[in-house]
């Protein structure tokens, strides 16, 4: 079974702070995805990566970065978190193929609340 | 326009009855579709990718027109555990989806 895991399913953090949400995934898939998920937006992509060191930006990247230093884990830094960041956000990977794209499994989500 | 678009619902149907659900694509080179599901609080799995000829699982049938640019999901026999948000996700290359925002759809004894 592939297996997304993510480090907190709930979050508390004030605004201001650095924060650190890490997700790991043990099927050797290349790639990896964080989105945020909120009520009547759906799920946004915040970045990807593709490969180890890689990193592209998806639709909504501000006030966010990532780190992805191996293959089968991939970080979202919010650099200072704002309270319009509070969200769930969810991890993804994929395989790699050419030209297409695959099916994702997601982890199961950090519900990040900023006060 | 939206990328993709879906009908936000809620969908109420009877246990039994037939219900189908659309999502329209704005990128006519989009070569990935998929319909994927989630239960409330939980993370979206992928429930059946859609291909050029359609394709059918059990009671779910997926299908694709290109010409008009949606894709469909028609479930038949509805279950009351078929409940969750139906969402749609396409792919327009290079590794991403978009995703719509969701069909929400409710099963009624």
């Amino acid at each position: 079974d592939v297996k997304v895991t993510q480090s907190s399913r709930y979050l508390v953090k004030r605004t201001g702070e650095k924060v650190f949400l890490e997700c790991v995934q043990d099927m050797d898939h290349e790639n990896m995805f964080w989105y945020r998920q909120d009520p009547g937006l759906g799920l946004r992509l915040i970045y990807f990566s593709y490969d180890v060191k890689m990193k592209e930006k998806g639709d909504i990247p501000e006030g966010y970065s990532v780190s992805r230093e191996k293959k089968e884990r991939f970080s979202l830094i919010l650099e200072s978190a704002s309270t319009n960041q509070t969200s769930m956000y969810l991890c993804a990977s994929s395989f790699l193929t050419s030209e297409q794209s695959n099916e994702q499994f997601f982890g199961p989500g950090t519900r990040l609340t900023v006060l | 326009r939206k990328e993709v678009e879906q009908d936000p619902g809620p969908f109420n149907v009877p246990e039994g009855a037939t219900v189908a659900f659309n999502c329209t694509y704005s990128n006519s080179a989009s070569q990935s579709f998929f319909w994927y599901r989630q239960d409330c609080r939980k993370e979206p799995k992928l429930l059946m990718s859609v291909y050029s000829s359609g394709n059918e699982d059990g009671r779910f049938t997926a299908q694709l027109n290109r010409a008009s640019q949606y894709i469909s999901l028609l479930i038949r026999d509805s279950k009351l555990s078929d409940s969750a948000t139906y969402l749609c996700a396409v792919g327009g290359g290079y590794q991403k989806v978009t995703f719509g925002t969701g069909t929400k759809l409710q099963v009624i004894p």
